[in-house]
């Protein structure tokens, strides 16, 4: 089956502390984006890549940190520099040239 | 800066009626417009694109239509069923660049009564 794999899907986090999801595609799609969600709103862009080994700030990339050494693959690090990071994460992957961008099942993170 | 804005955020309907969910936006300088269906703790499924040459497109029950000129997009939901309860995402693409990026709205949380 083709498509995107996010883990973990809930995860929780101690103040002070950086963690990582997980997106992971086998669409072959070159590129990949991060959005997050909170409640009653839209999704809102933090980070994407076009390209191996390339990546850009979205409109909320402060706190965040992302790398995208293989095609497959675009984890996204929540540090502890973001004060407010309980929300709904998703990964979303696209063909380049490509209209439709596909969304993984998210992640939802929780600091306790 | 271009922004997308839902309304109604809710609307609860009985079962069979037909339905409108509207979507506006500031900037008609887009590439294309999509809707997309969340179901609750889900991620996006993608219902319906409509580029910016378009007017309307067509999937079963499911018409979308844009309104560049004015900053607008509709969806129609004909005959409603409980299944179709979800929140109902707009979102454009700008119209320079290719980075694909998307701007969305807030959502509508539609709610089909059996």
């Amino acid at each position: 089956d083709g498509g995107i794999t996010q883990s973990p899907k809930y995860l929780f986090r101690k103040e002070g502390q950086n963690v990582t999801l997980s997106c992971e595609q086998n669409l072959n799609h070159d590129a990949m984006y991060w959005y997050r969600q909170d409640p009653g709103q839209g999704l809102r862009l933090i980070y994407y890549s076009q390209i191996v080994n390339d990546f850009q700030k979205g409109d909320i990339a402060e706190g965040y940190s992302v790398s995208r050494e293989k095609k497959e693959s675009f984890p996204l690090t929540v540090t502890s520099a973001q004060k407010n990071p309980t929300a709904f994460y998703l990964c979303a992957s696209r063909t380049v040239p490509g209209d439709t961008q596909y969304f993984g099942p998210g992640t939802r993170l929780t600091v306790l | 800066k271009q922004e997308v804005t839902q309304i109604p955020a809710a609307l609860s309907v009985p079962e069979g009626e037909n339905l409108v969910l509207n979507c506006s936006f500031t900037d008609s300088a887009i590439y294309n417009l999509q809707w997309f269906r969340q179901d609750p703790g889900k991620g996006l499924t993608s219902l319906l694109l409509i580029q910016s040459s378009q007017r309307e497109q067509t999937s079963g029950r499911l018409n979308a239509s844009l309104d560049k000129s004015s900053g607008r997009s509709t969806l129609y939901i004909a005959a409603s069923q409980p299944g179709d309860s979800a929140t109902y995402l707009c979102a454009v693409r700008p119209g320079s660049g290719n980075t694909g990026k998307l701007i969305f709205g807030q959502g509508t949380t539609l709610q089909v009564k059996p």
